[in-house]
């Protein structure tokens, strides 16, 4: 079947730390592979997206790449801010069809 | 500006009572989306719809209806069936599949609580 799976959170850093959060799928055919942000109270919005096997997603300095060879899609940040404090989804859309899966998401914490 | 509108943004329901959310899009997208999304959980589909007058049940459908009567519109219902509606619920819709971006665009939620 088709899946997700996050690192389980949360990850607490110091403002201007190094951010990895690791995702891995599971999926049948070639699927597109996304990142969501999730601030409290609100809905998801786009962080970035990779739709074939190396394609780099990149937005407001996090950036991810489709592995396709180790089924991964793990989103980094050089120097994460307050701001940045949220839940991070990772996501894929099954390949051929409109059906989404999530993670169980990731809770960031930065302090200052 | 284009984008999704859920309401209410906040809803109260008496235990037995039917409530029905409010889902609408100017995107013109032809796929819409609800999920269900409990503390500390991920996202689980409820229903989705590619097409008006068309929709199919998701992961955890039971105690839930919807209709899709225009493409703008997509609205859940949250019957008394339904035995632990207390959640936070997300609409949301995408392109169609043979588009070139294809990723989800996600409305503010409404809260439900059941007194």
């Amino acid at each position: 079947g088709n899946s997700v799976t996050q690192m389980e959170g949360p990850v607490t850093l110091s403002e201007e730390a190094f951010l990895t959060i690791n995702c891995t799928y599971t999926a049948t055919g070639y699927p597109s592979l996304f990142w969501y942000v999730q601030y409290p109270g609100e809905g998801l919005q786009l962080l970035l997206k990779a739709t074939k096997a190396d394609d780099k997603g990149s937005n407001k300095g996090f950036e991810a790449t489709y592995r396709k060879e180790t089924t991964s899609f793990h989103l980094e940040k050089g120097s994460v801010q307050v701001s940045d404090s949220a839940v991070y989804f990772c996501a894929l859309r099954v390949s051929g069809t409109y059906k989404y899966i999530f993670g169980t998401g990731t809770r960031l914490k930065v302090l200052a | 500006d284009g984008g999704i509108t859920q309401s209410p943004k906040y809803l109260f329901r008496k235990e037995g009572q039917n409530v029905t959310l409010s889902c609408e899009q100017n995107l013109n997208h032809d796929a819409m989306y609800w999920y269900r999304q409990d503390p500390g959980q991920g996202l689980r589909l409820i229903y989705y719809s590619q097409i008006v007058n068309d929709f199919q049940k998701g992961d955890i459908a039971e105690g839930y209806s919807v209709s899709r009567e225009k493409k703008e519109s997509f609205p859940l219902t949250v019957t008394s069936a339904q035995k632990n509606p207390t959640a936070f619920y997300l609409c949301a819709s995408s392109i169609a599949v043979g588009g070139a971006y294809n990723e989800q665009f996600f409305g503010p939620g409404t809260r439900l609580t059941v007194l």
